[in-house]
């Protein structure tokens, strides 16, 4: 079975300020990992994926994120935040093969702060 | 687009009354899912349906049933509500193809008292 471990519950950052979030996996099999976004009262929406080939994936909205697999992480960053950024980001993880669902992690709670 | 829709958005039990949430999509997607989401714990997978007519236990079925009415409809049912289940319900749904997105509705916020 996988698991996924987002270690900061909440990060307060201020406007224009660089941002991280961690994610941590594990997985006996070759995995997927994904970031999701949920803004208040709203369902999650994808932010990126990582399924295979380069290492770095980037958003459409300047979030990247990095797999690195020795490590097993899926950190997600941002250069420079906005306040409409402030919202729960959830890293996933789906297996590669056999049965297709996603094992979330707790989430992060990034809060910016004008 | 209405993409996924889910009701009712809120709903308060007594405990050992039962309800039915309701999800529908419009996206001819073959997969559907229900997960609940709880504070500190992420999103938890409740139960799965594949494709039509097919449906399997998630992480945390105990307490809940499904029924996959048709290739739109996906219905998950409290036969005999628990404050545990006191939770925000969302449903999913996405292609067949492992690497396609989650698609989610806006959530069922649950209270049992």
């Amino acid at each position: 079975a996988q698991s996924v471990t987002q270690l900061d519950s909440q990060v307060p950052v201020f406007e224009e300020a660089p941002v991280e979030l961690r994610c941590n996996y594990s997985s006996s099999v070759s995995v997927y990992l994904f970031w999701y976004v949920q803004y208040p009262n709203q369902g999650l929406q994808l932010l990126l994926k990582y399924l295979s080939g380069s290492t770095l994936v980037e958003s459409i909205n300047g979030f990247e994120a990095e797999f690195n697999k020795s490590q097993t992480s899926f950190h997600l960053r941002k250069p420079s935040v906005h306040i409409s950024d402030t919202a729960e980001y959830f890293c996933a993880v789906s297996r590669g093969t056999g049965r297709r669902a996603l094992t979330f992690g707790s989430g992060t709670r990034l809060q910016v702060q004008p | 687009n209405a993409g996924v829709t889910q009701t009712p958005k809120f709903q308060v039990l007594k405990t050992g009354q039962s309800m039915t949430l309701q999800c529908a999509q419009d996206m001819n997607h073959n997969s559907m899912y229900w997960y609940r989401q709880d504070p500190g714990m992420g999103l938890r997978l409740i139960y799965y349906s594949a494709s039509e007519g097919t449906t399997d236990k998630g992480e945390v079925p105990n307490g809940y049933n499904v029924s996959r009415l048709n290739k739109r409809e996906f219905s998950l049912r409290l036969e005999s509500a628990a404050p545990s289940q006191t939770s925000v319900y969302f449903c999913a749904s996405s292609e067949v193809v492992v690497d396609s997105p989650l698609h989610f509705g806006n959530g069922t916020r649950l209270t049992v008292t």
